[in-house]
């Protein structure tokens, strides 16, 4: 596609349940990542992938996050038992190979805003 | 990890007039540093980066200055427009060695006076 799509815009859930949020990165970006933005805030670190592993997942708040890329390009962000500090605006970008190169750069999408009742 | 604090978190300048944003980052590894604006409710978009190796980078209006010994860089906007209104957010990284998560400033909500 011609930028990273995110589905989807809006999620509205209870406390306690599950939920995915979708990122379809750039075509052909190998490198893809999760930032989290609460209101006021700048973007938060989540998960870096490079190709189907996750190269960094380090910024991941705790084990009911949990992120995949099963074949290298779409992405799913999975958390369970969804807590009401969980809202916030859930930003995915994607880059041809990572930020190593001169000419790395993110792309963003416009991100999944998730509310939890 | 890294921390990177930036200020001010508002700045208002009238149009025309130049506009100054400035960071600093704990991380001495730190060797890439971008600079996005978000205008409401949209994506986060590169404006400009700068990287270790270099000390100044301009691009027309928009400039950014590292300095790698006092571990501070800045963003400078000159001639200011209307539409150079929106939230700025500095970020630093360590790229390389597995690790590309940004570490992003909290913003300044820049606003043009006409």
């Amino acid at each position: 596609g011609a930028g990273v799509s995110q589905t989807p815009s809006n999620k509205v859930t209870e406390k306690g349940k599950y939920v995915e949020l979708r990122c379809d990165p750039i075509s052909g970006h190998t490198a893809l990542y999760w930032y989290r933005q609460s209101l006021g805030q700048g973007p938060e670190f989540l998960i870096y992938f490079q190709g189907t592993g996750a190269a960094d997942d380090s910024g991941l708040p705790n084990d009911r996050f949990f992120a995949v890329r099963p074949e290298g390009s779409v992405s799913t962000l999975k958390i369970q038992r969804t807590e009401r500090g969980d809202s916030a605006v859930y930003l995915c970008a994607s880059s041809l190979a990572g930020l190593t190169l001169i000419s790395g750069e993110l792309f963003f999408g416009e991100g999944s805003r998730l509310t939890v009742l | 990890g890294e921390n990177v604090e930036q200020h001010p978190s508002t700045l208002s300048v009238q149009e025309g007039d130049s506009a100054v944003i400035k960071c600093t980052y704990s991380d001495s590894a730190s060797n890439y540093f971008p600079w996005y604006k978000q205008e409401l409710g949209k994506r986060p978009q590169l404006i400009i980066d700068i990287r270790s190796n270099v000390g100044e980078k301009k691009d027309q209006r928009i400039a950014v200055t590292l300095n790698k010994t006092a571990k501070h860089f800045s963003l400078h906007i000159t001639e200011t427009q209307p539409e150079d209104s929106a939230v700025y957010f500095c970020a630093a990284c360590y790229s390389g060695g597995g690790a590309d998560g940004l570490t992003f400033g909290k913003g300044t909500h820049l606003i043009i006076q006409p």
